[in-house]
């Protein structure tokens, strides 16, 4: 899986968007972008997935750069509890690895 | 939803003893993760099952055991706790192989 490189932390005003960056530059034609966030004592949560066309689910909306060596993950309207660290994972869809590999991830502050 | 629910959120248990820890999922997924997160390093798989009866070592699968008797549930089992074993213990679910995994709330477990 790819390697990737996120801010250590971010700060967002709640009811304002947060823009949550992601470089991927290595990434291959294969893999898609996958954003997870685990707040505190708490298991991880899946967010948001995509290969190359940007998505938009209830959560969150996913941009992914045409080139695709960057993504950026937003929360159109920030609340205190998006509070958490967020990662963002490059790997490739229903392929053999099984495992989630975790980088350092973003802690993203919501200020009231 | 996806719900994966686990046994307990909070564990103590005496070095030595042997500990069980269930996790079940109520979307007839496939696959079944047993994770554990420390401080610093991050999410390690021990071991995952992509059906029933069916598992595969992760990572870290010393000190541990599985059982997935029923598709739902997959068992973590701590043969003789160790102090080393103090953790968060995350279980995870997914459809298919490389598909985004849905996790229980954790286990933090303290072994004394």
């Amino acid at each position: 899986d790819a390697k990737t490189t996120q801010p250590t932390s971010m700060d967002c005003a709640e009811g304002r968007a947060a823009n949550l960056p992601c470089n991927h530059s290595t990434i291959s034609g294969n893999e898609y972008v996958y954003w997870y966030r685990q707040i505190h004592s708490q298991g991880p949560q899946y967010i948001i997935h995509g290969l190359k066309n940007n998505e938009t689910n209830e959560m969150a909306s996913l941009i992914i750069t045409e080139d695709r060596k960057s993504s950026t993950l937003i929360l159109p309207h920030a609340t205190l509890r998006d509070t958490a660290v967020y990662y963002c994972i490059v790997r490739v869809a229903r392929g053999a690895t099984n495992k989630l590999i975790f980088g350092t991830g973003t802690l993203l502050a919501v200020q009231p | 939803d996806v719900k994966v629910t686990q046994s307990s959120r909070y564990l103590v248990k005496r070095t030595g003893e042997k500990v069980f820890l269930e996790c079940v999922q109520d979307m007839d997924h496939e696959n079944m993760f047993w994770y554990r997160q420390d401080p610093g390093l991050g999410l390690r798989l021990i071991y995952f099952s992509y059906d029933v009866k069916m598992k595969e070592k992760g990572d870290i699968p010393e000190g541990y055991s599985v059982s997935r008797e029923k598709k739902e549930r997959f068992s973590l089992i701590l043969e003789s706790a160790s102090t080393n074993q103090t953790s968060m213990y995350l279980c995870a679910s997914s459809w298919g192989r490389g598909d985004e995994q849905y996790f229980g709330p954790g286990t933090r477990l303290t072994v004394t």
